[in-house]
């Protein structure tokens, strides 16, 4: 089974610019997370997504925002990019009878 | 009072001893606990979950469950220089259709060969 797909999985923009990142889950899991991690901060939450529906959101302003499509293929969208939001952006997938979120190998996002 | 806490460490074990690692968690209702080993630039990696009171082997890992606390643990015994890492304890809480995983900071775990 495959795992889950991040593209692209580097990344450089500058500030004001705006981003899109993509996340394909494993197959057969209708759940897709977003995580931001930075150094500083460890691991933050930003948003969830089942079934197309946004089921559970973090504390980050809106210029963050997502969507998932009927294929459960999930994508973030950065807006007026900041110096701050160079991170390391992960998606997670979770299914299964075990309800278990696995991790893709994240886009690390650079902001200049 | 932070969801899910962890001590940052690091935490320093030399090779070939048993290295405990610590997590309580603040809701009573969380169903389901999972260890996730992330080395530096990489993503986290599922080593394991555990749903139940007591504990669970697999392999040299061992997760600790008491809900009762609210903590559970993972040793990883034989320590080798490759288990150098940071351990996510995450906490699968809420209601039924409203599941969301809680990451703790992780413990930053030292090896030394």
């Amino acid at each position: 089974k495959a795992g889950v797909t991040q593209t692209p999985r580097y990344l450089i923009k500058t500030r004001g610019q705006q981003v899109t990142l993509s996340c394909s889950p494993i197959s057969g899991h209708r759940s897709v997370s977003w995580y931001q991690q930075t150094p500083g901060q460890g691991l933050q939450f930003l948003f969830e997504y089942f079934s197309e529906t946004q089921r559970n959101k973090g504390n980050f302003p809106g210029r963050f925002s997502g969507r998932q499509f009927s294929n459960s293929r999930s994508e973030m969208n950065v807006s007026t990019l900041e110096l701050g939001d160079s991170a390391l952006y992960l998606c997670a997938s979770r299914g299964g009878p075990s309800d278990t979120q696995y991790f893709g190998p994240g886009t690390r996002l650079t902001v200049l | 009072q932070k969801e899910v806490e962890q001590n940052s460490g690091p935490l320093s074990v030399p090779e070939g001893a048993i290295a405990s690692l610590n997590c309580t968690y603040s809701d009573r209702g969380s169903q389901s606990f999972f260890w996730y080993r992330q080395y530096s630039g990489k993503s986290p990696e599922l080593i394991m979950f555990i749903y139940s009171n007591g504990d669970k082997e697999d392999g040299r890992f061992t997760a600790q469950l008491n809900k009762a606390s609210q903590y559970v643990s993972l040793l990883i015994r034989d320590s080798q220089p490759s288990d150098s890492a940071t351990y996510l304890c995450a906490v699968n809480s809420g209601t039924s259709g409203t599941y969301k995983y809680i990451f703790g900071t992780g413990t930053r775990l030292k090896v030394l060969a």
